[in-house]
């Protein structure tokens, strides 16, 4: 079963707009929330990151908003450019000190028209 | 940048060839991990590994195997390569240590089995 779930699965943004994408999870032991940002051609990179102990975390024009009790978080990409134009992945994790297994959602692909 | 290699980039082969996907790291990281992604879809892990001597499989079901020898080496075997097993694999690895889990992927091996 799909333990994260994304959307939307595309999204075209105009320069200088705000792109949101949006994730919720079903597991509450999941304790760890990151956001990657994959080119094509690339693997994915940690973009930012989050834990349910905060609301918001922001870097940049990257902010996360968590919403522990809907268990949803969401990416908001402030004054989208086009260099920002990628696929993002939400992606959870549990569990400290052993291993911890990630859980991705199923992809946005972004593009920032100028 | 972060210092985890794959080999080859790119790979065409016929169908019952024996095939091993490179994966190497230099960050000294404990855990490492395989995933496939197929194009435009989300990350599906394979195999994992909490360290030398130690792999596991993954969520989803993989004909391939995997081995760790030494640390820094994560190696993928498909023993006769299917049409089905198309794909892009991308390897990761983690430092446990670190209060946080952000994997670092390599750029990944685009596999075609004709």
């Amino acid at each position: 079963q799909q333990q994260v779930k994304q959307s939307p699965q595309s999204l075209i943004v105009q320069k200088g707009g705000i792109s949101i994408i949006n994730c919720a999870y079903e597991n509450t032991a999941f304790d760890y929330f990151p956001w990657y940002q994959q080119f094509p051609g690339k693997g994915p990179a940690l973009l930012i990151a989050i834990r349910p102990d905060v609301s918001e975390k922001k870097e940049g024009r990257f902010t996360i908003s968590f919403n522990k009790s809907a268990k949803q978080f969401s990416l908001h990409i402030m004054d989208s450019q086009p260099g920002d134009s990628a696929t993002y992945f939400c992606a959870a994790s549990k569990g400290s000190g052993g291993y911890q297994k990630v859980t991705f959602g199923t992809g946005t692909k972004l593009q920032v028209i100028p | 940048e972060a210092d985890i290699y794959q080999t080859p980039r790119y790979l065409v082969i016929g169908t019952g060839k024996k095939i091993t996907l490179e994966c190497s790291q230099t960050m000294g990281h404990d855990k490492m991990y395989w995933y496939q992604q197929d194009p435009g879809m989300e990350l599906h892990l394979i195999h994992y590994s909490y360290g030398v001597n130690s792999t596991e499989k993954g969520d989803l079901s993989s004909e391939s195997t995997v081995s760790r020898i030494r640390t820094e080496h994560f190696p993928l075997t498909l023993e006769s390569a299917r049409p089905s097993h198309t794909s892009q694999y991308l390897c990761a690895s983690s430092d446990p240590r670190g209060g946080d889990t952000e994997a670092f992927f390599g750029q990944g091996t685009r596999l075609t089995v004709v």
